[in-house]
């Protein structure tokens, strides 16, 4: 069973702050998203990540995939109110298939004014 | 955009009521997902589908049944409903390498 453990669980930051969360396994994915989601909605895609050490940027939010494709971070520069949600990552299974995802459980984030 | 849509948003339903969660999509993916989903918790699969006529049980055991007479269309239903069936259920469907467009999601409560 492939597993993804995100962390932290939960994160307050003020606004203007940088912050990291992670995301990490022991199984190798042949890709990674990242979704992001507001309470009572579904995931909304942010990015996805394809080969090792690909970097991605969107606005103010970075991703990274690592290297050996187990492990992916997500950088936040200067939060704010807005970012506040639920991050999810999501691996696609090694082996091409991709049919099936594996959810971490998620970093919550609270951005405060 | 995703075109994905989930009917009913919020119902509130007493034991052992029979219920149906509808879903579609108008993107033409053949591959769709039902997935349960606590306040602020993890996703958890429990039904899939990679065609018409095809269905799968997902990662968790469930008491929903599913059905698929046609792409664009996924139903969820549940025979008897319980407390425990309590939950937020998502529905989405595979754009391609991995990557799923979600439903709003149905939000149930089981009195």
């Amino acid at each position: 069973t492939q597993l993804l453990e995100q962390s932290p669980q939960f994160l307050s930051i003020q606004e203007g702050e940088n912050l990291t969360v992670y995301c990490n396994s022991s199984s190798v994915f042949s890709s990674l998203q990242w979704y992001r989601q507001e309470p009572g909605e579904g995931p909304v895609l942010l990015v996805t990540v394809v080969t090792g050490g690909e970097v991605k940027k969107l606005k103010r939010l970075t991703f990274q995939f690592g290297d050996a494709r187990k492990d992916s971070s997500l950088h936040i520069t200067a939060a704010q109110t807005g970012d506040t949600g639920l991050y999810l990552c999501a691996g696609g299974s090694s082996g091409g298939s991709n049919y099936k995802l594996t959810f971490g459980k998620g970093t919550l984030l609270t951005v405060n004014p | 955009e995703a075109d994905i849509y989930q009917t009913p948003r919020y119902l509130v339903i007493g034991t052992g009521k029979k219920i149906t969660l509808e879903c579609s999509q108008t993107m033409g993916h053949d591959k769709m997902y039902w997935y349960q989903q606590d306040p602020g918790m993890e996703l958890h699969l429990i039904h899939y589908s990679y065609g018409v006529n095809s269905t799968e049980k997902g990662d968790l055991s469930s008491e929903s049944t599913v059905s698929r007479i046609r792409t664009e269309h996924f139903p969820l239903t549940l025979e008897s409903a319980r407390p425990s069936h309590t939950s937020q259920y998502l529905c989405a469907s595979w754009r391609g390498e991995g990557e799923q467009y979600f439903g709003p999601g149905t939000r149930l409560t089981v009195t």
